[in-house]
């Protein structure tokens, strides 16, 4: 079973903090995604990786950056957090395949005050 | 023209019921069709692929018409524990790129007793 591990399940955080949500998984998967989630908005690309080092933005990466050193962890950084990033974060990841399905972490949900 | 659509619901069905769910896409060139399920504040874990020949999994049957560009879900003897909000999910032409994943807004499932 692909186990996807976000390292915080729930996080409250000032504005202007700098933000650190990590993920690790476990089945040497190539892409890894970071989404975001909100009510009446679905789910959100913000940005994914194809490989080690390797990054692409999504539809909504303003105000986020990621790093990807090694193949298992995708890292979401939040330079200065706003209100407006208050969210459920849900990162994901899948094997290169077109035809291959992503395994999601359970998510960490966001408040920034 | 959202590229992919669904019913919002809410469906609200009986115990035992069967319940179908439609999903369009606009992209004619979409190549990889998913069902997820989502609970209320967990993350989506995948339901079932949907393979151009159509396919069953237990009581959950899942088709693709690329004529009519929609996929569909059909649950048999539905469960309470089928409540939930199920995404589609489909995968455009370009291979390897994560922007060619697009979620559906979700369809939301309560199964009474």
């Amino acid at each position: 079973d692909v186990k996807v591990t976000q390292s915080s399940r729930y996080l409250v955080k000032r504005t202007g903090e700098k933000v650190f949500l990590e993920c690790v998984q476990d089945m040497d998967h190539e892409n890894m995604f970071w989404y975001r989630q909100d009510p009446g908005l679905g789910l959100r690309l913000i940005y994914f990786s194809y490989d080690v080092k390797m990054k692409e933005k999504g539809d909504i990466p303003e105000g986020y950056s990621v790093s990807r050193e090694k193949k298992e962890r995708f890292s979401l950084i939040l330079e200065s957090a706003s209100t407006n990033q208050t969210s459920m974060y849900l990162c994901a990841s899948s094997l290169r395949g077109r035809n291959s399905p992503l395994h999601f972490g359970n998510g960490t949900r966001l408040t920034v005050t | 023209r959202k590229e992919v659509e669904q019913d919002p619901g809410p469906f609200n069905v009986p115990e035992g019921a069967t319940v179908a769910f439609n999903c369009t896409y606009s992209n004619s060139a979409s190549q990889s069709f998913f069902w997820y399920r989502q609970d209320c504040r967990k993350e989506p874990k995948l339901l079932m692929s949907v393979y151009s020949s159509g396919n069953e999994d237990g009581r959950f049957t899942a088709q693709l018409n690329r004529a009519s560009q929609y996929i569909s879900l059909l649950i048999r003897d539905s469960k309470l524990s089928d409540s939930a909000t199920y995404l589609c999910v489909v995968r455009g032409a370009a291979s390897g790129s994560a922007r060619q994943l697009t979620f559906g807004s979700g369809t939301q499932l309560t199964v009474l007793p």
